[in-house]
Order: structure tokens, then C-alpha cells, then sequence
């Protein structure tokens, strides 16, 4: 997408190796979002930032930490991959919480842990 | 945590059929409320956002409406075509604070 870009898009890791996927965006938003989709479970945030080094937890934070040192970097890394956390990750970002303000998504990252 | 419920799960209509399905939401916690269209191995896309009491929207084929005192919207397609066919999630935010809770989809399927 525009603006946005998720990397890796592929990763295949073993269980209990840390790992660190990169969402990059070009739009100067101040907000962003990690959010996994996993199936009957729709899209469950993991962590949120709003602004450079400002983060907070999501729903579903256990196991994962954030680091956001620049506006256009945020990283999701997950400090020892389990088998729970195959999963399609998206990141999202956000211009601001006024409410006619939506998101705009990266393309994903589908993360295997065997 | 805001609960966002979406109904049907999963729907067949065939093209030229129109159809609607439903979010629910707390009617006692909300700020705005966001509709997305997601296709297969593609990224969510906006569709609407809507933030008052009676808001209708539309985009074409696609229409919505949001009733924030009893807790729930409609997303209606008119004259589905297989074009159509995709998830199309809904997300609550119960303040200017928070960010977005997304209901778990509803994937329409339209049979040509």
C-alpha cells in the first residue's frame, strides 16, 4: 500500500528464537498499530504507538514489545516465538483519533513458528 | 475491551442480489464507527466512518447506516456482482483515546 510498507512479508522461524518484523511509512502519521488476524478471531491489537517512543498495550500484548525511535519506524518483536503466535501480522497507521480519521494497512506479514 | 459483534459470519448471495448485514456495539460507549472492505491476500480498505446518530453513507452499490442509540449499523450492496465478494469488517472506537476494535467480519460470497 501506499505509504506503508511491512517487512518481512514471509517468515518462517523456530520456536523460542526472537524475532522482529518492521512496519515503515512515509506519511509523517503520528499514530501506529500492530494487529494480528488470526481465523474466528478477526483483527486483535497487539500494541499501539502515538508518537516517537510513546507506546501502549493492546489486547494481546503477552509475549510481544514495541520500539518506536523514529515517526516513520515502528517494530514489533516477539522475544521468543511460540507455535500461538503463527499468525498474519498487520500494520496499520493513522493521521489522528479525530473520528473521520481511518486506516490505512500494510500488506502483512505471515509469520510461521515450527 | 469494546465488543464489536458482526452478523452473519459468512454469507452466499448471487450477483444481482442485494444484501446487508449488521455491527453491534455498546450503545452507552461510543465515538465512531468505521467500515472496511477486505479482499482475499489484500490489505482492509475504507469504506466509511460514521459518528452520528442517524449518519447514512454511500459509496456506489454500497450504503450504510448507524443507529448509535440501540448499538448497531447496517452495510447494504445493491445488485451484488462477484466483484463484491470479500470481508467486510467494522471497527468501534469508544473514545478519542482508544483505538479501533474490530468485529470479526462478515465474508460475502457472490455467485455469478
Amino acid at each position: 500500500d501506499a505509504g506503508i510498507t511491512q517487512s518481512p512479508r514471509h517468515k518462517v522461524t523456530e520456536t523460542g528464537t526472537p524475532v522482529t518484523l518492521r512496519c515503515h511509512q512515509t506519511e509523517n502519521h503520528r499514530y501506529m498499530y500492530w494487529y494480528r488476524q488470526d481465523p474466528g478471531h478477526g483483527l486483535r491489537l497487539i500494541h499501539y504507538s502515538y508518537g516517537v517512543k510513546d507506546t501502549d498495550k493492546g489486547e494481546v500484548s503477552d509475549g510481544y514489545s514495541v520500539s518506536r525511535s523514529k515517526t516513520e519506524d515502528f517494530l514489533l518483536t516477539l522475544e521468543s516465538a511460540t507455535s500461538s503466535q503463527t499468525s498474519v501480522y498487520f500494520c496499520a497507521i493513522s493521521s489522528d483519533r479525530a473520528p473521520n480519521y481511518g486506516y490505512t494497512f500494510g500488506s502483512g506479514t505471515r509469520l510461521t513458528v515450527v | 475491551i469494546l465488543n464489536v459483534e458482526q452478523s452473519p459470519q459468512s454469507l452466499h448471495v448471487q450477483e444481482g442480489d442485494s444484501t446487508n448485514f449488521t455491527c453491534s456495539f455498546p450503545s452507552s460507549n461510543f465515538y465512531a464507527l468505521h467500515w472496511y472492505r477486505w479482499e482475499t491476500a489484500k490489505s482492509p480498505e475504507a469504506l466509511f466512518v460514521m459518528t452520528l446518530n442517524g449518519d447514512e453513507k454511500k459509496k456506489g452499490r454500497i450504503s450504510a447506516t448507524l443507529n448509535t442509540k440501540e448499538g448497531y449499523s447496517y452495510l447494504y450492496i445493491k445488485g451484488s456482482q462477484p466483484e463484491d465478494s470479500a470481508t467486510y469488517l467494522c471497527a468501534c472506537r469508544s473514545s478519542g483515546n482508544t483505538p479501533l476494535v474490530f468485529g470479526k467480519g462478515t465474508r460475502l460470497s457472490v455467485i455469478a
